[in-house]
């Protein structure tokens, strides 16, 4: 069974660094790519970047470019979302999903989301 | 950036009704475009990709349509856990974009 399992909620301050991983199993990680998508409280989803875990090529969209950082360990199977120093605009819910390298298609299987606060 | 349309942004229906959601492309992205699910609190569902191929283990109530730059997705007979959210979303060039949501609640 596919399933992408995501790190638990996060509190942080302002300011601070943060890493949540986005854990693949039931495939093999390395020959799928894994998207970020943000949805902010309340919004629709933004879609942040794709990462091909099996040569870390990764393309971000120009609204989150050096604002956060993705990166992939295809050993684990894991995937990050990194950020460097947090602002209250993070606070966010923060899923990822996979996407078979195929052309045709779109993002099939999603993780349960990791829940991001950023407040002093 | 493609920027991605839907309309209407909510919709009221009926339980059995058939209701239709257009998602409008600002230019060609061919069939790459897909649907999503999104119920409160919960995790978004692949409903449709490539327009119109259903995603493993969805009903066929659900159906998509389109080419080019306009495309639909038809719900049939709804059924009370169909009010959800839906969004379309293309991926023919980076950065793949979401259109804005369409609320779709119980009349």
């Amino acid at each position: 069974e596919v399933q992408l399992v995501q790190s638990g909620a996060e509190v942080k301050k302002p300011g601070e660094s943060l890493k949540i991983s986005c854990k693949g199993s039931g495939y093999s990680f390395a020959t799928y790519w894994i998207v970020w998508v943000r949805q902010m409280p309340g919004k629709g989803m933004e879609w942040m970047g794709i990462i091909q875990p099996g040569d870390s090529d990764t393309r971000y969209s120009p609204s989150f470019q050096g604002q956060v950082s993705m990166s992939a360990d295809k050993s684990i199977n894991t995937a990050y979302l990194q950020w460097n120093s947090l602002k209250a605009s993070d606070t966010a819910m923060y899923y990822c999903a996979r996407k078979p390298a195929s052309r045709e298609a779109s993002f099939d299987y999603w993780g349960q989301g990791t829940l991001v606060t950023v407040s002093s | 950036d493609i920027q991605m349309t839907q309309s209407p942004s909510s919709l009221s229906a009926s339980v059995g009704d058939r209701v239709t959601i257009t998602c409008r492309a600002s230019q060609g992205i061919s069939n790459q475009l897909g649907w999503f699910q999104q119920k409160p609190g919960k995790a978004p569902k692949s409903l449709i990709y490539a327009t119109s191929t259903l995603q493993s283990g969805v009903p066929s109530k659900f159906s998509g349509s389109g080419s080019g730059t306009d495309f639909t997705l038809t719900i049939t007979s709804l059924q009370p856990e169909d009010f959800a959210t839906y969004y379309c979303q293309q991926y023919n060039s980076y950065p793949y974009t979401f259109g804005q949501g369409t609320k779709l609640e119980i009349k």
